[in-house]
């Protein structure tokens, strides 16, 4: 059972470079998130979805889209890197079912560095 | 937007002693999970916590969630070096009932 499975682990981009970081679960979770860690701080939800054609914003959407094309897969996309999107980025998938959210199950992050 | 505050931020100790870290918000959250997070790891789930004033106990640690489902407290006995990770606070709620997290306690635990 592979859980979360996020790709690449390491990428460094340079300052208005695109790339798509790519997040896939087996787990047939309906919910699934972007998050953004910065160094000793918490996670700031970038992007969720409920399911498969719905996306929404979260805390700190801006500089990134996503798409939820399918159950299995969320990718996120940054379309015009700049040095504040430097930071260690994680998938994260869950089942919520009437207002409970189920364990959440995380990738194993990938370390961006823009410069 | 529903936010979640943790206390303390870092927190250093040696083996042996007791601790506890809280998690407060004014929001009321429909379920409320605690994780612990390892360097270069993602977090991992300790503990989902559903009704208020309820208790659960995973060996030396043991989480409460507030009479109103606005705050949680882990507490951890005996503390030792293997305790040592980013703690994590994450509530559902909201109208899509997503997961947001508090910023953590960072804690050490020192032989």
């Amino acid at each position: 059972n592979a859980g979360v499975t996020q790709t690449p682990k390491f990428r460094i981009l340079k300052i208005g470079q695109s790339m798509t970081l790519q997040c896939a679960q087996d787990m047939n979770h309906n919910y699934m998130y972007w998050y953004r860690q910065d160094p000793g701080m918490g996670l700031k939800l970038i992007y969720y979805s409920v399911g498969a054609g719905i996306t929404d914003k979260g805390e700190v959407p801006n500089g990134y889209n996503v798409s939820r094309s399918t159950t299995e897969d969320f990718p996120l996309r940054l379309e015009l890197a700049a040095p504040s999107q430097t930071s260690v980025y994680f998938c994260a998938s869950s089942y919520s079912l009437s207002g409970r959210n189920t364990e959440a199950f995380f990738g194993q992050g990938t370390r961006l560095t823009v410069v | 937007t529903q936010l979640l505050e943790q206390s303390p931020q870092f927190l250093s100790i040696q083996e042996g002693e007791n601790l506890t870290v809280y998690c407060n918000s004014s929001s009321v959250f429909s379920s409320l999970q605690w994780y612990r997070q390892e360097p270069g790891e993602g977090p991992v789930l300790l503990v989902t916590v559903v009704t208020g004033g309820e208790v659960k106990k995973l060996k030396r640690l043991t989480f409460q969630f507030g009479d109103a489902r606005k705050d949680s407290s882990l507490h951890i006995t005996a503390a030792q070096p293997g305790d040592t990770g980013l703690y994590l606070c994450a509530g559902g709620g909201g109208s899509n009932y997503k997961l947001t997290f508090g910023k953590g306690t960072l804690l050490t635990v020192n032989p």
